[in-house]
């Protein structure tokens, strides 16, 4: 069936350094959309992106979506404590249903 | 006001016990979804309703029923629970069903069998 992966499973930064995580879908996708999830929290929404190649930026954060729409990457430049969390990507399961996420990434970040 | 809400927060009952969670959202959104996270964080999706019809349910125990008496409320059965069952149950809904609309999630219910 379809799958959703995610490198790597866990990432510590120090404070200020840049951390990437990446997705890779087995299959074609429409879009890719991007959650992040707080320790203890809940998955809350951050970015969709629908066309080959697309470049997105909020303020510290980069998403990137494959030429071939089966790869994404969440890139953040100069990390805070407050991007601690785990950071998953997502693509519609086939015929459109429900979102597969990936396995996510989890961040930590000391001062 | 929250925009889908879950009920229990937390949950800590006996092996073989039934037991219920409620969501309701009120953003008007079409699509409605459970999704089970396990201790590692996976996401797994459960079922899916669009307004009030299941489209979608993956390979969950049958002691797991959904039920959508609107299209604004999903709520979720278990009986017999097991110890495994033990997870956070998200809710979440989103405009359309086709997957190309963001979520949004309740808070979800941690629920602990002993």
């Amino acid at each position: 069936g379809q799958q959703v992966m995610q490198i790597p499973q866990y990432q510590h930064v120090q404070e200020g350094e840049d951390f990437t995580t990446y997705c890779n879908s087995s299959t074609t996708l429409s879009n890719i959309q991007w959650y992040k999830q707080r320790p203890g929290g809940h998955p809350v929404f951050l970015i969709q992106l629908v066309k080959s190649g697309e470049v997105k930026k909020q303020k510290r954060l980069t998403f990137q979506f494959g030429e071939a729409k089966k790869n994404s990457s969440l890139h953040i430049t100069a990390t805070q404590t407050t991007d601690v969390g785990t950071y998953f990507c997502a693509g519609p399961g086939q015929a459109g249903t429900a979102l597969i996420f990936g396995k996510g990434t989890t961040l930590s970040v000391s001062s | 006001d929250t925009a889908v809400s879950q009920t229990p927060k937390y949950l800590v009952t006996q092996m073989g016990n039934d037991k219920s969670i409620k969501c309701e959202q009120n953003l008007g959104h079409d699509t409605m979804y459970w999704y089970k996270q396990d201790s590692k964080k996976f996401l797994k999706i459960m079922f899916s309703y669009n307004n009030k019809e299941l489209i979608i349910n993956e390979t969950v125990p049958n002691r797991f029923s959904p039920k959508s008496p609107d299209k604004a409320h999903l709520n979720l059965h278990i009986n017999s629970l097991e110890l495994g069952d033990s997870a956070v149950y998200f809710c979440a809904s989103s405009q359309v069903r086709s997957g190309r609309h963001g979520y949004t999630f309740g808070s979800g219910t941690r629920l602990t069998v002993v």
